[in-house]
Order: C-alpha cells, then structure tokens, then sequence
C-alpha cells in the first residue's frame, strides 16, 4: 500500500507562471490536506478537501491560490502568478476519515522555488 | 485563535543525556500529535495524544498530554544521534475532527556523540 504520493518533489518556477502541485491519498483515503512550510517554520494548514468539495480553505490565501480534489485523480493545488514569496515546501496529507482516532499520514512535499 | 509554541526551539545535546522538550498550546483541545521531521523530508508520525493524562512511549521517546495545563512534553531518554531532526507537535483546531492542526515551530534537536 503506497503511501501519500506528492509530484513533483522539485518545482522552480519564474514569477508570474503558474504551478501545479499533485497529491494522491493513500488507497482508501478520500480527505486530503495541504499544508504550507516556509523555511524554518512549522507547517500551516491551507484547505481540507474531500472527494468533490472543499470542506475548510480558511488558510488558503485568498487570491491567486486554489484546489481541488476530484472525483477521478488527484487533488491538485494550483497556485497562479507566482511570487518569490510563495516558495515553500508543501505538503499534502490523506485521511481515511474523520473520527476521533483517525490519523493523517503526509507526503513527500513538493519544495516549489520561485526564481 | 489557537496559537501553539514549542521550547526550546534549539537543543543541542550529548549522547546518554535526558532531556524534555515542552509544547503549550493557547485554547481547549485534547488532540495533540507529535511529529519527527528529518532534513528535506516529510513528517513521521511519532505520538497521537487523544485524551488528558495520556502517556505513551515508543523506545526512547515518551509523550504525554496535560489538557488542563494544556500542555504536551516530549521526553528523550538515553539519546542517540539517530534521534537528531526536529520534532513538531501539532494541535488539532477542528471542532469536528477535520484535523485541521496548527503546528508548533519545532524543535531542531541535535545529538552529539
């Protein structure tokens, strides 16, 4: 059972392109998390989504950034007109559910450089 | 809004030392995780803290959860330098388990032999 699948690992970007960040949960899993790293800091979340709806983007920046978790493939976090402040480390993590003990298992992370 | 802060953020130490690290949290919860992060990669679970007086222990590392202090240590024993990284704890801030977690800062431990 592959774990949570993050692509690209490394992603350098000039300012203003746009970058696209892929996850693919666990098998079994259908709620994703993606997660913000900048250096030397903790991780910050970003959006819950699940199959189809995005349930929490309470940290999700309100321009230029977005995500979704379709019903067939990935979940993709798409982020437009990249500025340098955006080059972070982003993780993504799955979940097989919400419950009380249920456990969030992260990604790789994609490290997106904006040059 | 749930602020989450870990000391110290540095910790240097010898081989065979004990030490703890502390990790406070600002409003009500009883869900509190512990993750390793090693250099360039991602978060390995390490402790899930569901409920007060929780205690658990995996080798030389044991975690426990105070809610009423809202307070979570992390106890190295006998360290090793495999158990060099940082160490995050992260509180879940959702009311309905949507385990939206704010994490602490981190806490970068180096073990020297």
């Amino acid at each position: 059972n592959a774990g949570v699948m993050q692509n690209p690992r490394h992603l350098v970007r000039r300012r203003g392109q746009e970058a696209r960040l892929r996850c693919s949960p666990m098998k079994g899993h259908s709620h994703v998390y993606w997660y913000r790293q900048l250096p030397e800091e903790g991780l910050k979340f970003m959006v819950y989504l699940q199959k189809e709806n995005i349930i929490d983007e309470s940290g999700m920046p309100k321009e230029r950034f977005s995500a979704e978790f379709p019903k067939e493939g990935p979940s993709i976090l798409r982020i437009q007109q990249v500025v340098r402040g955006d080059s972070a480390a982003y993780f993504c993590a799955s979940s097989q559910g919400i419950g009380r003990n249920t456990e969030a298992f992260f990604g790789q992370g994609t490290r997106l450089t904006v040059v | 809004e749930l602020k989450v802060e870990q000391n110290p953020l540095f910790l240097s130490m010898q081989e065979g030392k004990n030490y703890t690290i502390y990790c406070n949290y600002s409003t009500t919860s009883d869900r509190l995780y512990w993750y390793r992060q090693d250099p360039g990669k991602s978060l390995e679970s390490l402790f899930v803290l569901l409920s007060n007086g929780a205690v658990k222990q995996e080798g030389r590392l044991m975690a426990s959860l105070d809610t009423k202090a809202r307070l979570s240590t992390l106890h190295i024993t006998a360290a090793v330098h495999d158990l060099s990284a940082t160490y995050f704890c992260a509180v879940d801030n959702s009311e309905d388990y949507g385990q939206n977690f704010v994490f602490g800062p981190g806490t970068r431990l180096s073990v020297l032999p």
